[in-house]
């Protein structure tokens, strides 16, 4: 079975600039979420999506969006770039069960670089 | 607010060495999940295991064993006869309360096992 898969690999972008990662999640997860590392550090939390809509939000400006479409793929918007905006961006899908925190599974990232 | 703190930053070994990797927690939940996810060069973070905040047990999977103690809130990752392969970062994570999927990541520990 094919993991999570993100798109694109890698991105150079510009400062002012907007930018679209996309993801797909494990076949049967409904649950899908964003990460931000920026290097040398931890995963941020940035986004959780459950059956399209918003379950949490972590601490990022609202330069930050995304949606989860009924197929449960996702995307990440970025307005407005920023230098500080360089980091790879990873998404975690897992299956929501009642009860417990199901673990999460992550893609390889989008490296995306500010110039 | 939770946290997770791994203050060894760098570890390196020789190879067969065992090796254990710090992890303490901060939560004010009584139920919370906590993970430990490997990091290899090529940037994927691979899961490794899950504990519960309810199920003490020690676990061990092959090379790999986890000490959960509540009493002082640590949740340790023990490697036995180390291999070159294990070199990666690894990140201990939180997640609290059943259904919110926010993890919380320490910092990270880079091993390197030495030839």
């Amino acid at each position: 079975d094919a993991g999570v898969t993100q798109s694109p690999t890698h991105l150079i972008k510009t400062r002012g600039q907007q930018v679209t990662l996309r993801c797909s999640p494990i076949s049967g997860h409904k649950s899908v979420s964003w990460y931000q590392q920026v290097l040398g550090q931890g995963p941020q939390f940035i986004f959780q999506y459950y059956e399209k809509e918003e379950r949490g939000r972590g601490n990022f400006p609202d330069r930050f969006s995304a949606r989860q479409f009924p197929n449960y793929s996702s995307e990440l918007n970025v307005n407005a770039l920023l230098l500080g905006d360089s980091a790879l961006y990873l998404c975690a899908s897992s299956l929501i069960s009642t009860g417990s925190n199901q673990p999460q599974h992550f893609g390889d990232g989008t490296r995306l670089s500010i110039l | 607010a939770q946290k997770v703190t791994q203050a060894q930053t760098e570890i390196s070994v020789v190879e067969k060495e065992d090796v254990t990797l710090d992890c303490v927690y901060e939560t004010r939940d009584t139920t919370y999940y906590l993970f430990w996810y490997k990091q290899p060069p090529s940037g994927e973070l691979v899961f490794l295991i899950r504990r519960n905040s309810f199920d003490e047990q020690n676990e061990i999977s092959g090379r790999y064993s986890w000490n959960f103690q509540k009493s002082t809130s640590s949740f340790n990752f023990t490697i036995t006869a180390s291999q070159v392969v294990d070199s990666a970062v690894y990140f201990c994570a939180l997640s609290e309360r059943v259904g919110n999927e926010k993890l919380t990541f320490g910092t990270g520990t880079r091993l390197t096992i030495i030839p």
